[in-house]
């Protein structure tokens, strides 16, 4: 069975200090893997999603980077932190590529990384 | 303009009752797909139903249906039999757009239910 991993969990860091979190899957390939960001009670933010390996494509224009550096890991980075970077990260996958836009391919998310800029 | 519209940002239910989660959606596409999954306070994402836009019959799984309206772009999800479990933030999502964009998921605001016992 896929299961997809989140680390770290949680993280304070102050402003203008460098971010890496890392998201891996396991027990599948090729998958699509995504970044999505929730402020405190709102909806998901998709901050950038990737199709294989060193594909990232952006949503939002920001201080956070992607890299896929292998098929099944995808890190989210940042070299200056900002307040407003706060929130909760989850890294979802998709089994791709999709044959259709509407196809079924749910996405199945991580535990996420509750991230407090201080 | 708003993809995704989630009306009730909250919302409470008696333990045992049927609730029914509003969602409406806009898109101009043919074929797209509709989802919905569950946050708990946990914090992870849950996927609970889906339902493609060329599908005749309302999705379901177990105890959760799809009520699913495609002249008035709504897609609402009707939880039977709530427990107290169910408690916790709904979101539905679309998909649309072309495949080679990744499959990417428009999320709506959420609505956050609370069962009663």
């Amino acid at each position: 069975s896929q299961t997809i991993h989140q680390w770290p969990a949680t993280l304070v860091q102050p402003v203008g200090s460098p971010l890496s979190l890392e998201c891996t899957v396991e027990g599948t390939s090729n998958p699509n893997l995504y970044w999505y960001r929730q402020a405190a009670g709102r909806g998901l933010q998709l901050l950038f999603y990737s199709v294989g390996i060193g594909q990232i494509s952006s949503e939002v224009p920001q201080n956070l980077s992607a890299s896929r550096p292998q098929d099944r890991q995808f890190i989210l980075s940042s070299k200056k932190l900002l307040l407003s970077d706060s929130g909760f990260y989850l890294c979802a996958w998709s089994v791709g590529p999709l044959k259709k836009p509407g196809a079924r391919s749910e996405q199945y998310f991580g535990p996420g990384t509750r991230l407090t800029v201080t | 303009a708003q993809k995704i519209t989630q009306t009730q940002p909250g919302m409470f239910v008696q333990e045992k009752e049927a609730v029914t989660l509003d969602c409406t959606y806009d898109t101009s596409d043919q074929s797209y797909g509709l989802f919905w999954y569950k946050q708990p306070s946990s914090g992870e994402m849950i996927f609970l139903i889906y339902q493609g836009s060329y599908d005749e019959q309302n999705a379901t799984e177990g105890r959760y249906s799809l009520n699913f309206q495609k002249a008035r772009k709504s897609a609402n999800l009707v939880i039977s039999a709530s427990q107290l479990g169910d408690s916790a933030m709904y979101f539905c999502a679309m998909r649309e757009g072309y495949y080679n964009q990744g499959g990417k998921l428009i999320f709506g605001q959420g609505t956050e239910l609370s069962v009663k016992p």
